[in-house]
């Protein structure tokens, strides 16, 4: 089975662009969360999807957003980029059952100058 | 809400000897906890997971972690560390949804 999918690997932008990546989950997999990891802050949640809809979320301003899609791929977009969303963004799925395993992408890194 | 503390940010080990990673975990339920590992420019590999049953859990590449309720602790360990087991290692507990909650990760490194 192919795993978690990650676009694009590596992203540059400059403060107040937006941005949009996105993740292709392990074939058969409806739940997709996404969380930012900084060396500052260490992981974070920002959301999870199910069924294209957003089922959890994190404690991230509303510049940070997402969505799935019914064949339950799902992006994330940040817009009017800030320094600090500086990170690597990693995509995670799972099946739909509570307490499965998440199995994570290799991430896209995010550079904001 | 949840909380994992991961003890000691930095651990060092020569190659050969015991590995020992320590995470203490808050949950007002019974949790799902997990052990993950992150090579450089990687993303994150499941090491072990613990749900429910038996407190031992046996992982990857020769990993193994203890479930002790009494202590809030699912520390992790190997006999014999390898070069190879150099990289960054995540304890993370999640409850009744999906959202993980991460320690601050521990970074492994194996001298020779």
């Amino acid at each position: 089975k192919a795993g978690v999918t990650q676009t694009p690997r590596y992203l540059i932008k400059t403060r107040g662009q937006q941005v949009t990546l996105s993740c292709s989950p392990i074939s058969g997999h409806r739940s997709v969360s996404w969380y930012q990891q900084t060396p500052g802050q260490g992981l974070q949640f920002l959301f999870e999807y199910f069924s294209e809809t957003q089922r959890n979320k994190g404690n991230f301003p509303g510049r940070f957003s997402g969505r799935q899609f019914s064949n339950s791929r799902s992006e994330m977009n940040v817009s009017t980029l800030e320094l600090g969303d500086s990170a690597l963004y990693l995509c995670a799925s799972s099946s739909w059952r509570v307490g499965e395993t998440q199995y994570f992408g290799p991430g896209t890194r995010l550079l904001v100058l | 809400a949840q909380s994992v503390t991961q003890l000691g940010s930095h651990v060092s080990v020569s190659e050969g000897a015991l590995v020992l990673l320590r995470c203490n975990y808050s949950s007002s339920v019974p949790p799902y906890l997990f052990w993950y590992v992150q090579y450089p420019n990687q993303g994150l590999q499941l090491l072990l997971k613990y749900t429910t049953g038996a407190t031992l859990v046996k992982g990857i590449n020769g990993f193994e972690a203890e479930f002790k309720k009494s202590e809030t602790s699912f520390h992790l360990t190997k006999p014999s560390a390898h070069m190879s087991d150099a990289a960054e290692y995540f304890c993370a507990v999640s409850d009744a949804g999906n959202m993980l909650t991460f320690g601050g990760g521990t970074r492994l490194m194996v001298k020779p």
